[in-house]
């Protein structure tokens, strides 16, 4: 069974740093790509960062870039979100998804930016 | 930057058919999927591709596409279909774009 389980979100002051995990299982992480997405309360959907597989191609939305840097461990199955100068903006639940089209996505993660 | 409209709300009678279309230029290029979302859960992949069903998926969900618009149709919508439907698709710079949504109410 694939299984995707997010960790590390929790109250941070703005202008700090969060680093969240996806722990995956199930399949082989090694063969996929995966993809940051996040929801602000009560908003919509909005894509953050997605890595291919060897993590030759990453992405980000303008948004994030120069602020948040996708990873990976294919040894750890375990992807990551390292969010630097955070924003209230950035207040949202964060999900980990699996491909490109998000086949596979995981319960999420709060993320509260606030002083 | 890459956009994706979709309408905020639709409403569909029980047993009967609804579409929820999604329009922007990259649909020109790259097919869009579509997710189901209910309240406090995480999003379903329920369309990909050209008009692909995860397994689980029943079939009367269905996607098309059409120069840059997307559809997702159900037919024979149930009470448990009611849910935020959101299409999603990349730019050609490898960038995710995802609509903003509609809701779907099922009367």
């Amino acid at each position: 069974e694939v299984q995707l389980v997010e960790s590390g979100g929790g109250l941070v002051k703005p202008g700090g740093s969060l680093r969240l995990s996806c722990a995956a299982s199930g399949f082989t992480f090694s063969s996929y790509s995966m993809n940051w997405v996040r929801q602000a309360p009560g908003k919509g959907l909005e894509w953050v960062s997605s890595i291919s597989s060897s993590s030759s191609y990453i992405y980000y939305a303008d948004s994030v870039k120069g602020r948040f840097t996708i990873s990976r461990d294919n040894a750890k199955n375990s992807l990551y979100l390292q969010m630097n100068s955070l924003r209230a903006e950035d207040t949202a639940v964060y999900y980990c998804a699996r491909e490109w089209e998000g086949d596979y996505w995981g319960q999420g993660t709060l993320v509260t930016v606030s002083s | 930057s890459s956009e994706l409209t979709q309408d905020p709300a639709v409403s569909v009678a029980l047993g009967q058919t609804v579409r929820i279309t999604c329009q922007g230029d990259s649909l020109r290029s790259y097919y869009a999927s579509w997710y189901q979302q209910k309240p406090g859960q995480a999003p379903v992949l329920v369309i990909y591709g050209k008009n692909n069903r995860p397994s689980g998926i029943p079939d009367r969900f269905s996607g098309s596409s059409s120069g840059n618009t997307a559809s997702l149709t159900i037919t024979g919508a149930q009470a448990e279909d009611e849910a935020d439907y959101y299409c999603n698709s990349r730019d050609s710079s490898g960038k995710g774009v995802f609509g903003g949504g509609t809701k779907l109410t099922v009367l």
